[in-house]
């Protein structure tokens, strides 16, 4: 079935370096993603959004970037801070399954201070 | 305004057991999602109740069941609990079924 996956499952950064946390999906009807940060007993935490006609979105700190072509979601976070160590998920939903938030396994960042 | 709501936090049952696994929505949405999270693992659709409707159901079993009431508050059973149930439970509310969901902090639900 369609299914989103991460290349890491884990990634560990010095404190003020910049984070990419990779997804790739294969649902081509996919069409809005979003990016989740998980912390230790709490529920996915929206970070930031993007739809299929964009390719490119900022917000506070962290950039999404969409290539449709290659079917491949990143995650940028500048600036790495001890408080951004969680889980990070990226998800999709789309297509005729537009009612459900597809998820990947999670990619572990870790800050080292 | 208050996020999603969850109750309880946590829960042990016995295997053959029934729970019931409560959600509040946020204020000002009408739908509610849930997902199974088994740890180490992304969050997995179980349903979506919509106007007290089901809207949609992942690859669950029958003995998976939910209500979702007139204030938009929901609800989540679970009937004859095996061990492989032992997961968080979230709940996700959203205004009108697509976009914008907001997670409560589950309920994480050990069976034994």
């Amino acid at each position: 079935g369609e299914s989103v996956g991460l290349h890491l499952p884990t990634l560990s950064v010095q404190e003020g370096d910049n984070s990419i946390i990779n997804c790739a999906y294969s649902n081509s009807a996919s069409d809005y993603f979003i990016w989740y940060k998980q912390e230790s007993g709490k529920g996915p935490q929206f970070i930031i959004d993007i739809r299929s006609n964009m390719d490119k979105r900022q917000g506070q700190r962290v950039t999404v970037l969409l290539n449709k072509t290659v079917k491949h979601l990143s995650l940028q976070i500048a600036a790495t801070q001890p408080g951004d160590s969680a889980v990070y998920f990226c998800a999709e939903t789309g297509g005729g399954s537009n009612y459900k938030l597809t998820f990947g396994k999670g990619t572990l960042l870790t800050v080292n201070p | 305004e208050t996020g999603v709501t969850q109750s309880p936090t946590h829960l042990i049952k016995t295997r053959g057991q029934q729970v019931t696994l409560r959600c509040s929505s946020q204020s000002g949405h009408n739908t509610v999602s849930w997902y199974q999270q088994a740890l180490g693992q992304g969050p997995q659709f179980i349903f979506q109740y919509y106007r007290e409707e089901e809207n949609g159901r992942g690859n669950f079993p029958p003995r998976f069941s939910g209500l979702q009431f007139p204030n938009y508050s929901s609800e989540l059973n679970v009937n004859a609990l095996e061990l492989d149930d032992s997961a968080l439970y979230l709940c996700a509310s959203s205004w009108d079924r697509v976009g914008g969901y907001t997670f409560g902090s589950g309920t994480r639900l050990t069976v034994v």
